[in-house]
């Protein structure tokens, strides 16, 4: 069974700009997680969905950060426009929700904001 | 703030012996508990989740809960070199319909030696 895919692994952004994150979830996972992990620190949670519906998003700084799962299944992250702490690592997580509290990790996308 | 306590190492144990990782929480509510490892440069892995109190094996991994004094520990027995990583403990909270949310701690870095 594949695990959650993410793309890009790595990116380096001049401050200002714009940069965005693409999720796959296991298949059959109707919940999807964004974390944003800062060295030294546990997974910080940004939105999590079930299926389109984004059910927790208390945590995303939506005057920057924005995003969307369209059809219950990819997820997109997006910020604009990235600031110098904006740099991390975004981690993707995904569970069966409901029926398993379990989150499996995707590799992650290491941003480096310059 | 609900808070996810973890001492944060480094813990060094030589090769075979047995390495014991803590972690407390705040949060009563609390009814899942998990076990990652993160290999330096790596997303988490899940290894263990536990949901009951007492013990819960898996081969060289036990993970005990007690809710009562709001504890949960990871012992890895016959370590080995492999096992060198940052260990998160995370704890899950359900709060009414599909409001879930996991709370992780700031790691515990663990150091085998040969």
């Amino acid at each position: 069974e594949a695990g959650v895919v993410q793309s890009p692994r790595y990116k380096i952004i001049e401050k200002k700009q714009p940069v965005a994150f693409w999720c796959n979830p296991i298949s059959g996972h109707n919940t999807l997680y964004w974390y944003r992990q800062n060295l030294g620190q546990g997974p910080e949670l940004l939105i999590r969905y079930e299926n389109e519906e984004a059910v927790d998003d208390s945590q995303l700084p939506k005057d920057r950060f924005s995003a969307e799962r369209l059809k219950g299944v990819d997820s997109t992250l997006k910020i604009q426009p990235a600031e110098l702490g904006d740099s991390a690592v975004y981690l993707c997580a995904s569970s069966l929700g409901t029926v398993s509290y379990e989150q499996y990790f995707g590799p992650g996308t290491r941003l480096t904001v310059t | 703030q609900k808070e996810v306590e973890q001492n944060s190492g480094p813990l060094s144990v030589p090769e075979g012996a047995i390495a014991s990782l803590n972690c407390t929480y705040s949060d009563r509510g609390s009814q899942s508990f998990f076990w990652y490892r993160q290999y330096s440069g790596k997303s988490p892995e899940l290894i263990m989740s536990i949901y009951s109190n007492g013990d819960k094996e898996d081969g060289r991994f036990t993970a005990q809960l007690n809710k009562a004094s709001q504890y949960v520990s990871l012992l890895i027995r016959d370590s080995q070199p492999s096992d060198s990583a940052t260990y998160l403990c995370a704890g899950g909270t359900r709060s009414g319909g599909s409001n879930y949310k996991l709370t992780f701690g700031k790691g515990t870095l663990l150091t085998v030696n040969p």
